[in-house]
């Protein structure tokens, strides 16, 4: 089983709209979590990090759920400049990042 | 500007040839890492280093070898291309695994 799972899409949803993406973790005892965006033919960049109790950077909303495993990242009021592959990233005990494999965004005027 | 250097960006080889991958860290973090990405497999660890002097295998750290000159720079190695290396390769650096990655622009190699 995989360490990260995400859904790769696509997702093609009209400007302003509001989308989410969720990622699922196998090992519980996992510690941090983040999300990464990454355009096409450019490096992954830190989005933000997922706290327990949930947390808001503008229009973007990343939640953790431990009971489930899974972690979720909620994009409202959609931009064209949003579109970009997310990356969820799960960091379990040790020194070890695993990824998920990326959902791909593109918003459409 | 501050942030991870990576040298080449881009490279042929054939196969059976040998090529260093170089990354360096103006940032002072301690953890380094190489990874590559592949269509469908996301990113995989190849090798890392927590700390200056150490070294530790990752996910899938056949056909390579890495140094860790010093703080700053990391090195990745492959000692004899095969086809199935062609891939993105993207050095990242971390403080104390905590904070999350920064990456580095990408090594695009093709082995032919």
């Amino acid at each position: 089983r995989k360490e990260v799972e995400q859904d790769p899409g696509p997702f093609n949803v009209p400007e302003g709209a509001t989308v989410a993406f969720n990622c699922t973790y196998s090992n519980s005892a996992s510690q941090s979590f983040f999300w990464y965006r990454q355009d096409c033919r450019k490096e992954p960049k830190l989005l933000m990090s997922v706290y327990s109790s949930g947390n808001e950077d503008g229009r973007f909303t990343a939640q953790l759920n431990r009971a489930s495993q899974y972690i979720s990242l909620l994009i409202r009021d959609s931009k064209l400049s949003d579109s970009a592959t997310y990356l969820c990233v799960v960091k379990p005990t040790g020194n070890q990042f695993y990824f998920g494999t990326g959902t791909s965004l593109t918003v459409i005027p | 500007n501050a942030g991870v250097t990576q040298t080449p960006k881009f490279q042929v080889l054939k196969t059976g040839q040998s090529m260093t991958l170089q990354c360096a860290q103006d940032m002072n973090h301690n953890s380094m890492y190489w990874y590559r990405q592949d269509p469908g497999m996301g990113l995989r660890l190849i090798y890392y280093s927590a700390s200056e002097g150490t070294t530790d295998k990752g996910e899938v750290p056949n056909g390579y070898n890495v140094s860790r000159l010093n703080k700053r720079e990391f090195s990745l190695r492959l000692e004899s291309a095969a086809p199935s290396q062609t891939s993105v390769y993207f050095c990242a650096s971390s403080e104390d695994n905590i904070y999350g990655y920064t990456f580095g622009s990408g090594t695009r190699l093709t082995v032919v």
